[in-house]
């Protein structure tokens, strides 16, 4: 079983579309997150959930909205696709609020054209 | 915030040698320093860990040591081997969000 799936692995679309990556996590943490990694694969975080609460918001623009229906899952929406969104999306949990160890999923690749 | 500085970038060594990743970071107060490795196509996993109370740890062909005082941390790997190759990163973790390096692209050949 994977620990910490995404869906889809590979997106691509035009500018100005609307777009989710979904994420679930099956190890029972509390706390997940949404990191984003650009082409020279600096690694940035962008939010963070904890049971279910938004606990980081890191400077994003407001055309990102994470969701977290349950703690289990992190979705992520994107309004109005630009070009500079074109990044790998991964998500990651933690068993904890405070746990630093973080379990990462294999990673969405979004490219918009 | 914290601050990661990771070298060097690219890291090209023959199998059988060791390699060595260096990292600064600029908070005294983090105190939890883990090291990741991404292999092409998938996402970061945990390989070894550190934390501030302990200079040095060990787990088999992987090492890493931590200098409080001079703020630098570094990941050892003996005998590389091909399989080795991949993005390695280094975090600093003041709270509960670490700050990643910019990673090193470690290239062993055959």
């Amino acid at each position: 079983d994977t620990a910490v799936s995404q869906t889809p692995k590979y997106l691509v679309t035009q500018m100005g579309n609307d777009k989710s990556i979904k994420c679930e996590q099956n190890l029972g943490h509390d706390t997940m997150y949404w990191y984003k990694q650009d082409s020279k694969k600096f690694l940035k975080i962008m939010f963070s959930y904890n049971n279910k609460e938004l606990i980081i918001n890191e400077t994003v623009p407001n055309r990102f909205s994470p969701k977290s229906p349950d703690k289990a899952h992190l979705n992520l929406h994107i309004n109005s696709l630009e070009l500079g969104d074109s990044a790998v999306y991964f998500c990651a949990s933690s068993p904890v609020l405070g746990a630093n160890v973080l379990t990462f999923g294999a990673g969405s690749r979004l490219t918009v054209l | 915030g914290e601050n990661v500085e990771q070298h060097p970038s690219t890291l090209s060594v023959q199998e059988g040698d060791s390699a060595v990743i260096k990292c600064t970071y600029s908070d005294s107060a983090s105190n939890y320093f883990p090291w990741y490795k991404q292999e092409l196509g998938k996402g970061p996993q945990l390989i070894i860990d550190i934390r501030s109370n302990v200079g040095e740890k060990k787990d088999q062909r992987i090492a890493v040591t931590l200098n409080k005082t001079a703020k630098h941390f570094s990941l050892h790997i003996t005998e590389t081997q091909p399989e080795d190759s991949a993005v390695y990163f280094c975090a600093a973790s003041l709270s509960y969000i670490p700050t990643f390096g910019r990673g090193t692209s470690l290239i062993v050949h055959p």
